[in-house]
């Protein structure tokens, strides 16, 4: 089944330890994103990905870094998180070449305290 | 200033309605225009992309003004089903960048 995958769903922890959300996409997808969506602010693009190695900032990059050292696999990682990080982070990939539609992943939903 | 722009609703509309949303987009450089669903908190799933001639899905219609900067989507003969967020989204440089509205909240009441 084709789909986008992120670990984990649900996250809480405290501010300043490091994590990483995985998300991962087996429709040999080009294109990957990640992003989150807070009340009243709808969908912020944070950081995407144009193929491997290849890694530009979205709207709102502060705070988190991202790698793409294969093509299926775009971990979001959160150095020291904060509590104004607490959010629903999507990732969504496409097929870039010939499609901007976006297959997004279940959401991780993290809270910082 | 906002790049995409959407009236928040809510929409509550009987079934069978037609109602229409519009979204307007700031930068005249935007490149594709689609719009999303979301349903309660789920990840958002394209409901169609915005063409320059317009373009129709069964009951959704999309359009594109360019010189307005805005797009809009009808949906004729509402179904219970139809009840979502509806996103506008725009891709500012091809490939890179995209922009989502805050969405339009519809309720198809019975």
């Amino acid at each position: 089944e084709a789909q986008v995958t992120q670990n984990p769903r649900y996250l809480i922890t405290v501010t300043g330890k490091k994590l990483t959300v995985t998300c991962s996409q087996n429709m040999n997808h080009e294109y990957m994103s990640w992003y989150r969506q807070d009340p009243g602010l709808g969908l912020r693009q944070i950081y995407y990905s144009m193929n491997v190695e290849v890694t530009d900032k979205g709207d709102v990059p502060e705070g988190y870094k991202v790698s793409r050292k294969e093509k299926r696999n775009f971990p979001l990682i959160l150095e020291s998180p904060s509590p104004n990080q607490t959010s629903l982070y999507f990732c969504a990939s496409s097929l870039y070449r010939d499609s901007y539609e976006q297959y997004f992943g279940p959401g991780t939903r993290l809270t910082v305290t | 200033r906002k790049e995409v722009e959407q009236d928040p609703g809510p929409f509550n509309v009987p079934e069978g309605a037609t109602v229409a949303f519009n979204c307007t987009y700031s930068n005249s450089a935007s490149q594709s225009f689609f719009w999303y669903r979301q349903d309660c908190r789920k990840e958002p799933k394209l409901l169609m992309s915005v063409y320059s001639s317009g373009n129709e899905d069964g009951r959704f219609t999309a359009q594109l003004n360019r010189a307005s900067q805005y797009i809009s989507l009808l949906i004729r003969d509402s179904k219970l089903s139809d009840s979502a967020t509806y996103l506008c989204v725009v891709n500012i440089k091809r490939g890179g960048q995209f922009y989502f509205g805050t969405g339009t909240s519809l309720t198809v009441i019975p």
